[in-house]
Formats: structure tokens, sequence, C-alpha cells
């Protein structure tokens, strides 16, 4: 596809449970964003990637949040012993260079009872 | 913690009329953006404002950025139900877009 893919949609897990979020940016977009909106909020930055490397980890909220891009293209949030408060939409998104325009995709929703 | 506060947090008004939003900060910002997002899907990029003072026009929607840049106003004339939506604005602080501080938006619903 011609946008930022995410997958999956939708994730129901039990609290303590580890979880994958997957993010397929636009391709030739060398800058990788993750982001997590909350219920009523606006989108939180938690990582940024410029090709394989984390420019900015600073959002993350604690260790057991990581993610991964290991061939400069497709990148993996992973959250480990997850919180119900880990619940909120993740929202990926690419640009074409440092400080260009941002794309989001359409978030994968993540819901820990 | 910079903080951007938008204002109002919600608003319904009929098509036809015009509203302002309203995006404060006790912040400096190096440019700012505001992004219009429907259920279900990501923030679409509307339109980045980068000098103290700077009005850009999109169709019916008026942006403006502070002489200070450390607010901004968004206005639309007219709006129709295709403007519903919530509108978020988000400031850059590192001479990019590589971090944004958003607002937690306005819910705008247009009545037809």
């Amino acid at each position: 596809g011609a946008g930022v893919s995410q997958t999956p949609s939708n994730k129901v897990t039990e609290k303590g449970k580890y979880v994958e979020l997957r993010c397929d940016p636009i391709s030739g977009h060398t800058a990788l964003y993750w982001y997590r909106q909350s219920l009523g909020q606006g989108p939180e930055f938690l990582i940024y990637f410029q090709g394989t490397g984390a420019a900015d980890d600073s959002g993350l909220p604690n260790d057991r949040f990581f993610a991964v891009r290991p061939e400069g293209s497709v990148s993996t949030l992973k959250i480990q012993r997850t919180e119900r408060g880990d619940s909120a939409v993740y929202l990926c998104a690419s640009s074409l260079l440092r400080s260009g325009e941002l794309f989001f995709g359409e978030g994968s929703r993540l819901t820990v009872l | 913690t910079q903080l951007l506060e938008q204002s109002p947090q919600f608003l319904s008004i009929q098509e036809g009329e015009n509203l302002t939003v309203y995006c404060n900060s006790s912040s400096v910002f190096s440019s700012l953006q505001w992004y219009r997002q429907e259920p279900g899907e990501g923030p679409v990029l509307l339109v980045t404002v980068v000098t103290g003072g700077e009005v850009k026009k999109l169709k019916r929607l008026t942006f403006q950025f502070g002489d200070a840049r450390k607010d901004s106003s968004l206005h639309i004339t007219a709006a129709q139900p295709g403007d519903t939506g919530l509108y978020l604005c988000a400031g850059a602080t590192q001479g990019g877009s590589e971090k944004l501080v958003f607002g937690k938006g306005m819910k705008l619903t247009v009545n037809p």
C-alpha cells in the first residue's frame, strides 16, 4: 500500500503478557516515529528512528517498552509485562527526511484486561 | 514539561457558522503544526507554520502563528459537515518535527 501500515489494528491481551506491534512505513521514508494516544488525549511521543538507530527514545515510559528497526524499514514496538495503563492507540508515522511531513498510520489499538 | 492547551475542547455548531480554536503554551516552538484526525484513523497534517506572525490559508481554514511563537489559532469559515473531526495542534522544539508535543485536541461536530 501507499501509506503507513500498522498491524494488528486491534489487540486485546491480559495483564502481564508480552505484546508486539508492527509498523511498515512508506517506502523510502528514512524517519520513523512511534506515538501513543490515550482516550481523550493527543498523541504522546515515544521514540524516533533515523534509519536503523533510535535517535531519540526519551518518550518511552519505562524499560518495559522497547522498539527496534533492524533494517531501517519495518519497526516493531515491544511491550513486556503489559499493564492496564498501557491501553491506548499506538500510532506510527514516517517521514521522507528528518523534519519532513509526518504521515501517520491508522494505529494499533491495545487493550490490556 | 512543555504543554499545549487547546480551547475549546468540544464544539458543536450548525453548518455555515464560523469558529476559532486556540492553541496556547508558555513555551516557544520552532514550528507549529495543525492536524485533523477522524475516528479510527491517524492524524493528517493540515499546515505547518514556522515564522512568528505567519498567517496561512487553506481554502476555508486560516491558521495563524503568534508573534512570540507560543500560540496559534485556527479559524474555519462557513463550516461544513465534512469539517467534523478532532483538530490537534502540535509544537516542534528541535528545529524540526522529530519530537512533537501535541495538545489534547478540539472535537468539532458540524451539524447539517
